[in-house]
């Protein structure tokens, strides 16, 4: 079975750009999870996915969207970067809905996105 | 809001010591997970426990589940250059639909 893929690996923006990334989670999964992780920050939710509806979101600023397709297939979206964007982001995908069960999260293997 | 503590968040140890990062909430939770980071890699998920007073071993690691569900604990007996990396726990809050990660460990080894 594939695992969680993410597109593209590395990214370089501008101040100012926005940019899509996408995540396409392990056949099944249907819960899609996005976070931000920073040297020394551990990973911060931006927030969960499933069955096309957003369901969980986390303290970021409306900057940071994403949206969920009928395959399960997740896009992020920022849009006016800031040099504070540059980060790690991290997909993970799972069987079940945050809490609805015991669903273990598959993570993907990043996208790392850098803002000058 | 709701969190996860993780501690330490770092830890230096010697070869063939061992290691322990500990998780606490403020309430009860679900069910606790863990998770490991090599440097340079993503998340991997190693183990989840649910029951009160939980514990489960995988060779070298004991995870442990607190009797209130408020704590749990990674222990790694005789550490390897191969533990390397950064231990996450992450708990669902109950009641909520939510997982909460905690600030990770860092584990870095001396040869």
């Amino acid at each position: 079975k594939a695992g969680v893929t993410q597109t593209p690996r590395y990214l370089i923006k501008t101040r100012g750009q926005q940019v899509t990334l996408s995540c396409s989670p392990i056949s099944g999964h249907r819960s899609v999870s996005w976070y931000q992780q920073t040297p020394g920050q551990g990973l911060q939710f931006l927030f969960e996915y499933f069955s096309e509806t957003q369901r969980n979101k986390g303290n970021f600023p409306g900057r940071f969207s994403g949206r969920q397709f009928s395959n399960s297939r997740s896009e992020m979206n920022v849009s006016t970067l800031e040099l504070g964007d540059s980060a790690l982001y991290l997909c993970a995908s799972s069987l079940r809905q945050s809490g609805q069960g015991n669903s273990p999260l598959h993570f993907g293997n990043g996208t790392r996105l850098t803002v000058t | 809001g709701q969190q996860v503590m993780q501690i330490p968040q770092y830890q230096h140890v010697q070869e063939g010591e061992d290691f322990t990062t500990y998780c606490n909430s403020s309430t009860t939770l679900s069910n606790i997970q863990w998770y490991k980071q090599r440097p340079g890699g993503h998340p991997v998920f190693l183990i989840q426990l649910v029951k009160s007073g939980e514990v489960k071993k995988q060779k070298r690691l004991t995870f442990q589940f607190g009797e209130a569900k408020k704590n749990s604990s990674l222990h790694i007996t005789a550490t390897q250059t191969t533990d390397v990396g950064t231990y996450f726990c992450a708990g669902t809050i109950q009641g909520a639909q939510k997982l909460v990660f905690g600030q990770g460990t860092r584990l870095t080894i001396n040869p």
